[in-house]
């Protein structure tokens, strides 16, 4: 099994580019979620989902947008990147109710923006 | 708001030594952490979970202890190696249907041989 694979895993981008990062596990998890990581601010939840189809907003959703089309894909997008969007992005997914709430993360991608 | 913090932002430790890494947690309600270890350039690893109605749980080298009274959580490593050396993050599960985590922002672990 991979696991969780992200794409790409290095990005650079030019103010007012978009691009979208791609999340894909192949656990059959029902829950999926989208964290960035900044020095000194841990992890923070952009958005997430609980199931194919629906996509909700975490603690830092602006200027970012996702989709769920298909159980094992999360995507998110970025329509104008800005370089407060510098960071690097992690994926997780999950699958609760098997007593173990732990996430499995990708190995992220590290996103550029200047 | 709920919150998820450690004490000490930078441990160093020589190798062999026991290293331990502590975490407060401000839900009192919160039945369920875990430890995750990152290494550079890599993403989060589970390392060890623990439910609230335990106090004390054994892994691989690692111990995680869960103190209800002050809300405070430790994870030992005993005999530290240089593989160890890494970020170490402690979690909180916020109970709800969407099994969001809280994260605390991290302790680094320093190995010196």
């Amino acid at each position: 099994n991979a696991g969780v694979t992200q794409t790409p895993k290095f990005r650079v981008l030019k103010t007012g580019q978009s691009m979208t990062l791609l999340c894909a596990q192949d656990m059959n998890h029902e829950y999926m979620y989208w964290y960035r990581q900044d020095p000194g601010m841990g992890l923070r939840l952009i958005h997430y989902s609980v199931g194919e189809g629906t996509t909700a907003k975490g603690e830092v959703p602006d200027g970012y947008n996702v989709s769920r089309l298909k159980k094992q894909n999360f995507l998110l997008g970025l329509e104008s990147a800005a370089p407060s969007q510098t960071s690097v992005y992690f994926c997780a997914s999950s699958r609760p109710g098997q007593g173990n709430y732990g996430y499995t993360f990708g190995s992220g991608t590290r996103l550029t923006v200047v | 708001g709920e919150s998820v913090g450690l004490h000490l932002p930078t441990l160093s430790v020589q190798e062999g030594d026991n290293s331990i890494i502590n975490c407060a947690y401000s839900n009192s309600a919160s039945d369920y952490f875990i430890w995750y270890k990152q290494e550079s350039g890599k993403g989060p690893q589970f390392i060890i979970d623990i439910r609230s109605n335990m106090d004390k749980r054994q892994g691989q080298r690692v111990t995680v202890l869960l103190n209800k009274t002050v809300k405070h959580l430790s994870l030992q490593i005993a005999a530290t190696q240089p593989g160890d050396s890494a970020v170490y993050f402690c979690a909180e599960w916020d109970g709800g249907a969407t099994n969001k985590l809280i994260f605390g922002t991290g302790t680094l672990l320093a190995v010196q041989p």
